[in-house]
């Protein structure tokens, strides 16, 4: 079974550019979450999606935003890169909007120069 | 508002003695803690949890243990092996006003056995 796959697995953007990230869940898993790991801190909450809609969101601004799709992958977007948005971004699935138990890809290393 | 605290940073071990990660939190609404394992170029692996209605969660080497009134858990693993050697993370299950969960995460303990 495939677990959760992340795309790119790395990539090089320029301040001021537009980034997305794409994620596709575990077969059956309808929750996405993203999450965002800056160096020598924990994963930051971002986002959740449930049933393709936004079911929370955390202490980001609005130039992040993110969807989900009718088979249930996710995108990630970032605007107006900044420095600061250079991390490691994770997907995370889980089966329902109260399972507690999540299941992360391998992330999308992103860096801004 | 750091709401999950790992303080130790790092800790070596030697190989086949146990290892015992610390967290602490803040939030006594905390109701499921997690723990999962991290090697570089990889994604978080899930551990081992527990929840707030258990004092303790065993599988195989590695045991959570929960202290509500102290607003602490500990994973031990027992006997520790080098390919334990990996950055853990302590996470807790925090309800939104969706009903959703999220996860918040602590800043990792950076575990190393030595051979």
């Amino acid at each position: 079974d495939a677990g959760v796959t992340q795309s790119p697995t790395h990539l090089i953007k320029t301040r001021g550019q537009q980034v997305t990230l794409r994620c596709s869940p575990i077969s059956g898993h309808k929750s996405v979450s993203w999450y965002q790991q800056v160096l020598g801190q924990g994963p930051q909450f971002i986002f959740q999606y449930y049933e393709k809609e936004e079911r929370g969101r955390g202490n980001f601004p609005d130039r992040f935003s993110a969807r989900q799709f009718p088979n249930y992958s996710s995108e990630l977007n970032v605007n107006a890169l900044l420095l600061g948005d250079s991390a490691l971004y994770l997907c995370a699935s889980s089966l329902g909007q109260t399972y507690t138990e999540a299941f992360f890809g391998q992330g999308t290393r992103l860096t801004v120069v | 508002d750091q709401q999950v605290k790992q303080n130790s940073p790092s800790l070596s071990v030697q190989e086949g003695r146990i290892s015992i990660l610390n967290c602490d939190y803040t939030n006594s609404m905390f109701d499921y803690f997690l723990w999962y394992k991290k090697y570089p170029a990889e994604g978080p692996t899930f551990l081992i949890s527990i929840s707030s209605i258990k004092d303790k969660n065993e599988d195989g080497r590695f045991t959570v243990f929960l202290n509500k009134s102290a607003k602490h858990l500990s994973l031990h693993i027992v006997p520790s092996q080098p390919g334990d050697s990996a950055v853990y993370f302590c996470a807790a299950s925090a309800i939104m006003t969706s009903g959703t969960y999220k996860y918040i995460f602590g800043t990792g303990t950076r575990l190393k056995v030595l051979a």
